[in-house]
């Protein structure tokens, strides 16, 4: 089946810094891809909607200037966490939808397996 | 706008016993449907999902799910319970246009106790 990856797993840092977390798609090409936020014990939140070649799509409350998203080919999209704070600590999640599949919503979303930031 | 309530934010069973995890969902039209399973510090991975045709869907580990239209749930169910389905549940949808993100309920945590 379909797999995407995301690195770093896990990451620790500083307060101020910025950490950058990818997203591939390994054996598919994923026009879209999805971000999602997940607190301890909690939900995943869409945090934003990111299309190869254009701008991502954040949701409400999702500060665009601190989560820059990038989506520069078919199997890689890029969150970078800028000026990085404790409140930012987190486990975020990116998702793929299989472009053969047409980005058609029957398609299977696949998961990656996630990135713990700590921000110290 | 579309949303999920899962019913029960824990949900204890023992092994061998009936597994029944709540899900309705709103939506002016009917949506698609998912069940994710995670473990602990990692990500999600699907167990079943319901787009269109028979409304019993059966997905892995022998979990299976009955889309209910006029009740607006998607429960889900497994006859008998094993230590390792303990895990975190997440119902989901999303609407039946393309490119649109999956939005999850806030899950159910299960225990299975020996």
């Amino acid at each position: 089946g379909a797999v995407v990856s995301q690195h770093p797993s896990r990451v620790i840092c500083k307060s101020g810094t910025s950490v950058k977390i990818e997203c591939r798609s390994l054996d598919f090409q994923a026009t879209t891809m999805f971000w999602y936020r997940q607190f301890p014990k909690q939900s995943l939140m869409l945090m934003a909607t990111s299309n190869e070649g254009s701008k991502a799509t954040y949701e409400q409350g999702v500060e665009k200037d601190k989560f820059l998203i990038n989506h520069a080919s078919l199997t890689l999209s890029t969150l970078t966490v800028t000026s990085a704070h404790p409140e930012d600590s987190s486990f975020y999640i990116c998702s793929a939808r299989d472009f053969a599949s047409g980005g058609l919503n029957t398609g299977e979303l696949f998961f990656g397996e996630g990135s713990r930031l700590t921000v110290l | 706008a579309q949303s999920v309530t899962q019913l029960g934010s824990h949900v204890s069973v023992s092994e061998g016993a009936l597994v029944l995890l709540r899900c309705n969902y709103s939506s002016s039209v009917p949506p698609y449907l998912f069940w994710y399973v995670q473990y602990p510090n990692q990500g999600l991975q699907l167990l079943l999902k319901y787009t269109t045709g028979a409304t019993l869907v059966k997905g892995i580990n022998g979990f299976e799910a009955e889309f209910k239209k006029s009740e607006t749930s998607f429960h889900l169910t497994k006859p008998s319970a094993h230590m390792s389905d303990a895990a975190e549940y997440f119902c989901a949808v999303s609407e039946r246009q393309a490119g649109t993100a999956l939005i999850f309920g806030k899950g159910t945590t299960l225990s299975v106790s020996s």
